[in-house]
């Protein structure tokens, strides 16, 4: 396995502006998250994709928050008029379906994309 | 919603120690991971606890589930600078394990003094 892939790894970029992460999961892994964190904090969970479709969105996910995963591949998260209160670390993990017959599903973790807000 | 706390928030221990961290839900717990971080990186997969009164171990790290006390310990044996790092502990409470939307502990830093 390649790992899961964020990319960019860094993005400072001015307030107002419009900001876009990519994510390519770990092949064939149908389930993709979105996680945001802060200094000091653990990670929050945003929004999960099951292939294509988006399950589940957290309310941290405001209007201004859009996450696709089109080709039920790689998936982006754009931020748009971006605010200070944006500034953390954008995670993408992956993982296989569920299944309770064997060892569960690991939720593998990619590196991040730091994102700061000025 | 599910808390979890971590304890202790900090932690620093000479090398060759051993030492414990331990994770607490405010709900039953039906699974849970357990995560290294160094800093500014993403999270490393350590291990993930699915029945009560599980245990597994991965070279010197030892993570137990109690479902009971609704709590996880994780245990170092003779520590080492490479353990250095953010543990942290994440779980779905709900009771179908998809653990589809992880709620984390705010984390224990760990640090290794040679």
């Amino acid at each position: 396995d390649t790992g899961v892939s964020q990319d960019p790894r860094h993005k400072i970029t001015k307030r107002g502006q419009n900001v876009t992460f990519r994510c390519d999961p770990i092949s064939e892994h149908n389930r993709l998250y979105w996680y945001r964190q802060t200094l000091g904090q653990g990670p929050e969970f945003l929004t999960y994709f099951q292939n294509e479709a988006q399950l589940e969105k957290s309310r941290l996910l405001s209007d201004r928050f859009s996450a696709e995963r089109p080709k039920g591949s790689f998936s982006t998260l754009e931020i748009q008029r971006t605010e200070q209160g944006d500034s953390a670390m954008y995670l993408c993990a992956s993982s296989r379906l569920p299944d309770r017959d064997r060892a569960g599903n690991t939720i593998y973790f990619g590196e991040g994309s730091w994102l700061t807000v000025v | 919603s599910q808390e979890l706390e971590q304890s202790p928030q900090s932690l620093i221990v000479q090398e060759g120690k051993n030492l414990t961290i331990n994770c607490t839900s405010s709900k039953t717990l039906y699974g849970l991971y357990w995560y290294k971080q160094k800093y500014g990186e993403g999270l490393i997969f350590l291990m993930m606890l699915q029945k009560g009164g599980e245990e597994k171990s991965h070279e010197k790290i030892t993570a137990k589930l109690d479902e009971k006390k609704q709590q996880s310990s994780l245990h170092i044996t003779a520590s080492q600078p490479s353990h250095a790092g953010i543990y942290l502990c994440g779980a779905d409470g709900r009771t179908n394990f998809g653990n589809e939307k992880l709620t984390f502990g705010t984390g224990t830093r760990l640090t290794i003094i040679p």
